[in-house]
């Protein structure tokens, strides 16, 4: 089975520290990804890495960045903390192969707050 | 503007009967479309997709339907279990892109 393992369930953070959101997968997948979810908007795509040292920009990229130094590790970054990204970040990995044909296995989520 | 919509928030079925979860889009170059299913305090699982090759596939109690000329699909859970209560999530890509674009979820309850 996969296991995609997020490192904090819940974290409450102040406004203007800079965050750390780490995720690790165990299956050797290729792609990894960082989304947000939010009442009423679904999933929404921050960041993802098809390959180590690799990233792309999702929909919604802004106040965030990405490290991938590691296949199996990919860390979300709040530089610098604000209230509006209080939310659930949902880290994902798959296969690589004919674009989203893989499905994307999911960690359980981090529910950050930012006070 | 959402390019996949899911305008039901929540869904409340009878056990033993069929759920049916709806799902809309507006881009025609769309190819594949997934279903997740989410508990609580979980991350999303995959339950079924189809390709738009196809206007069906089916895997045990649960079916989605695609109907490309009308941008819908469905998905069809038969017979509906408590097991089932949860949030159904529509995804859907485009040929070669990692992206996917989501719904915004409905709640479904089974009732017993």
């Amino acid at each position: 089975d996969v296991k995609v393992t997020q490192s904090s369930r819940y974290l409450v953070k102040r406004t203007g520290e800079k965050v750390f959101l780490e995720c690790v997968q165990d299956m050797d997948h290729e792609n990894m990804f960082w989304y947000r979810q939010d009442p009423g908007l679904g999933l929404r795509l921050i960041y993802f890495s098809y390959d180590v040292k690799m990233k792309e920009k999702g929909d919604i990229p802004e106040g965030y960045s990405v490290s991938r130094e590691k296949k199996e590790r990919f860390s979300l970054i709040l530089e610098s903390a604000s209230t509006n990204q209080t939310s659930m970040y949902l880290c994902a990995s798959s296969f690589s192969g004919q674009g989203a044909n893989q499905p994307q296995h999911f960690g359980d989520g981090t529910r950050l707050s930012i006070l | 503007d959402q390019q996949v919509k899911q305008n039901s928030p929540s869904l409340s079925v009878q056990e033993g009967r069929i759920s049916i979860l709806n799902c809309d889009y507006t881009n025609s170059m769309f190819d594949y479309f997934l279903w997740y299913k989410k508990y609580p305090a979980e991350g999303p699982t995959f339950l079924i997709s189809i390709s738009s090759i196809k206007d069906k596939n089916e895997d045990g109690r649960f079916t989605v339907f695609l109907n490309k000329s009308a941008k819908h699909l469905s998905l069809h859970i038969v017979p509906s279990q408590p097991g089932d209560s949860a949030v159904y999530f529509c995804a859907a890509s485009e040929y070669s892109n990692y992206q996917l674009i989501w719904g915004a979820g409905t709640k479904l309850i089974i009732k017993p």
